[in-house]
């Protein structure tokens, strides 16, 4: 099965730093990823739909000014949470579908372990 | 009314019983339906998908679709404590996945 790479497993910063998160394909070529985040005890939420080349998409009520992503190549796509704060504290997660579409099975990355103190 | 609905558990059930997990959805439209495992701290790993109305077996793994009543399940035959772990269901919306809440699941030996 297709195999996603991300990382760091946990990062730990302060408050209004930015934090970048990276996800790779390793053995695939990914012209479309997703990130999402989980919040403790809380569903998966959509954040957004990176497009290998494009901008990215994102879904209503997610600052795409706050959360900035790249896709610059097939095999990387990068979130970069900006001027953090403890709200920003969460579990992000990127995930992949060899289909290209999000209601198809998703092969997951390990998950970003994001603590803004 | 959301729009995926699980119940949070947590699901108690002894080694080498049956668990059931039960899901219920929304929007009538909805085609795909899938189920993922997901351990604390972890990400999740898709266990099943199913697109029909019916039975799905994989294994010690069922789902179960019922599209008139609109609710998805996924039963798990001799479950183990290995099997313990927060159960979500996912249903495809539009072109796009909705997740539940997700039920943990509790496996005690």
């Amino acid at each position: 099965g297709a195999v996603v790479s991300q990382h760091p497993s946990w990062v730990i910063c302060k408050s209004g730093t930015s934090v970048k998160i990276e996800c790779r394909s390793l053995d695939f070529q990914a012209t479309t990823m997703f990130w999402y985040r989980q919040f403790p005890k809380q569903s998966l939420m959509l954040m957004a739909t990176s497009n290998e080349g494009s901008k990215a998409t994102y879904e209503q009520g997610v600052e795409k000014d706050k959360f900035l992503i790249n896709h610059a190549s097939l095999t990387l796509s990068t979130l970069t949470v900006t001027s953090a704060h403890p709200e920003d504290s969460s579990f992000y997660i990127c995930s992949y579908s060899p289909t290209g579409r999000h209601n198809s099975p998703l092969h997951f990355g390990n998950g970003t372990r994001l603590t803004v103190t | 009314q959301k729009e995926v609905e699980q119940n949070s558990g947590p699901l108690s059930v002894p080694e080498g019983a049956i668990a059931s997990l039960n899901c219920t959805y929304s929007d009538r439209g909805s085609q795909s339906f899938f189920w993922y495992r997901q351990y604390s701290g972890k990400s999740p790993e898709l266990i099943m998908f199913i697109y029909s109305n019916g039975d799905k077996e994989d294994g010690r793994f069922t789902a179960q679709l019922n599209k008139a009543s609109q609710y998805v399940s996924l039963l798990i035959r001799d479950s183990q404590p290995s099997d313990s772990a927060t159960y979500l269901c996912a249903v495809d919306q539009g072109g796009k996945l909705i997740f539940g809440q997700g039920t943990e699941l509790s496996v005690k030996p």
